[in-house]
């Protein structure tokens, strides 16, 4: 089983701020990788796939990169909007999520 | 629009059974892969099961592998899932979500659409 890792498990940054939240694969899932973002008491919301597809809706300030093993999901300009827990997901084989990053906005 | 929709959450005993089902629209149901996620409280997404577009081929995570069973009837646009053998631990919100055109091999598309999910509950 493929197993993803993200850091860090939670953060807490200012409006305006540029976050960095990472995701490691116990084996290489080239860019099979997408990221979520998951609001209390709605339907998880998908951000990134393909490890740097922007999905369509979503604000630019979302950017994604890497293949392999190592990922990267990066925010841009925080907004008050943007506090969430964000998920990585491995669509290489089966399905696998991470274990979550809270994002706090101050 | 697309869109997916849970029903059939409630309370369960532990060893009781209960289903899932979910209802799609706004798609070409038997074209997309889909999948079952699920969130304990307080915990991350769990993916739980998926099932091909044709519904030959089903996929576990291994915490329900012989207790639950995924299931399609692509004439009805609805997706099932069959909870057996349920316990404490099964206890979690379960989301229906829309997967790929292909399988669970190798996929660039992601779950890009999800249910508002249902609530099980396992407790005596």
């Amino acid at each position: 089983d493929i197993q993803m890792t993200q850091s860090p498990s939670s953060l807490s940054a200012s409006v305006g701020d540029r976050v960095t939240i990472t995701c490691r694969a116990s084996q290489s899932i080239n860019i099979y990788l997408n990221w979520y973002q998951h609001k209390a008491g709605k339907a998880p919301k998908v951000l990134i796939y393909a490890a740097s597809k922007l999905q369509s809706g979503v604000p630019s300030r979302f950017s994604g990169s890497g293949s392999g093993t190592d990922f990267t999901l990066t925010i841009n300009s925080l907004q008050p909007e943007d506090s969430a827990i964000y998920y990585c997901q491995q669509s290489y084989n089966m399905r696998t999520f991470g274990q979550g990053t809270k994002v706090e906005v101050k | 629009e697309v869109q997916v929709l849970e029903s059939g959450g409630g309370l369960a005993q532990p060893g009781g059974s209960l289903r899932l089902s979910c209802a799609a629209s706004g798609f070409t149901f038997s074209n997309y892969a889909m999948s079952w996620v699920r969130q304990a409280g307080g915990k991350g997404l769990e993916w739980v099961s998926g099932v091909t577009g044709s519904g030959r081929s089903t996929y576990y995570a291994d915490s329900v592998k012989g207790r639950f069973t995924i299931s399609r009837d692509n004439s009805k646009n609805t997706l099932y899932l069959q909870m057996n053998s349920l316990r404490v631990e099964d206890t979690a919100v379960y989301y229906c979500a829309k997967d790929n055109e292909g399988g669970f091999y190798g996929s660039g598309s992601p779950l890009d659409t999800w249910g508002p999910g249902a609530l099980v509950t396992v407790s005596s």
